[in-house]
């Protein structure tokens, strides 16, 4: 069975400019989470989506926004690029959602993002 | 605060057993996971914890104790491919991960 799924593998904009990640869950998995992470560090959690509906936002300004469709797949989107931005962007996805869910989240192989 | 804090990097030798430690300032999370990351790869789940104690997977075994705030992440009989970035990581839904422990694996 296909793992996650991201596109594109590697992007390269400007400041200012706009992206969108896409996201294909593992079949069967109806949560979809994001996360940043930047070298050297750990993921950073940005959004989660279950069933279609946002269950948690990170720490992240406005320019960052998601949704997931019907299929349970996802897509994250950057508006008005920083030099910040930066960074590996992962998705994941689990069978479930919920504050006591301990279903492991499964992550794709990520989107580099490099702003220059 | 809700650090979570993990050595930067440990140095093992091949066959040798390495225990990374992870310390954690919060309560009330679901569970503690553990991940490997090999550089430039996505980060692969190894082992969990809900409940305090030792859980066992092949080479790798994952401890937890919540009372004193700490797990550990074991490597037995290390291979030169274990070589990577392991990342601890508390989960409320969601995961929220430290800054992951560099082990590298010399022959």
């Amino acid at each position: 069975d296909a793992g996650v799924t991201q596109s594109p593998t590697h992007l390269i904009k400007t400041r200012g400019q706009q992206v969108t990640l896409r996201c294909s869950p593992i079949s069967g998995h109806k949560s979809v989470s994001w996360y940043q992470q930047v070298l050297g560090q750990g993921p950073q959690f940005i959004f989660q989506y279950y069933e279609k509906e946002e269950r948690g936002r990170g720490n992240f300004p406005d320019r960052f926004s998601a949704r997931q469709f019907p299929n349970y797949s996802s897509e994250l989107n950057v508006n008005a690029l920083l030099l910040g931005d930066s960074a590996l962007y992962l998705c994941a996805s689990s069978l479930e959602w919920g504050t006591d869910s301990n279903q492991p989240q499964h992550f794709g192989d990520g989107t580099r993002l490099s702003i220059l | 605060g809700q650090n979570i804090d993990q050595p930067t990097e440990m140095t093992a030798t091949e066959g040798a057993i390495v225990q990374i430690n992870c310390t954690y300032q919060t309560s009330g999370f679901n569970g503690l996971f553990w991940y490997q990351q090999h550089a430039g790869e996505a980060p692969t789940f190894l082992s969990y914890n809900v409940l305090d104690g030792l859980e066992e997977k092949g080479r790798f075994s994952s401890f937890l104790s919540r009372s004193k705030g700490y797990s550990y992440l074991l490597l037995k009989e290390l291979q030169m491919k274990d070589s990577a970035s392991y990342l601890c990581a508390v989960s409320w839904g969601k995961l929220q991960f430290g800054a992951g422990t560099q082990v590298v694996v010399t022959p």
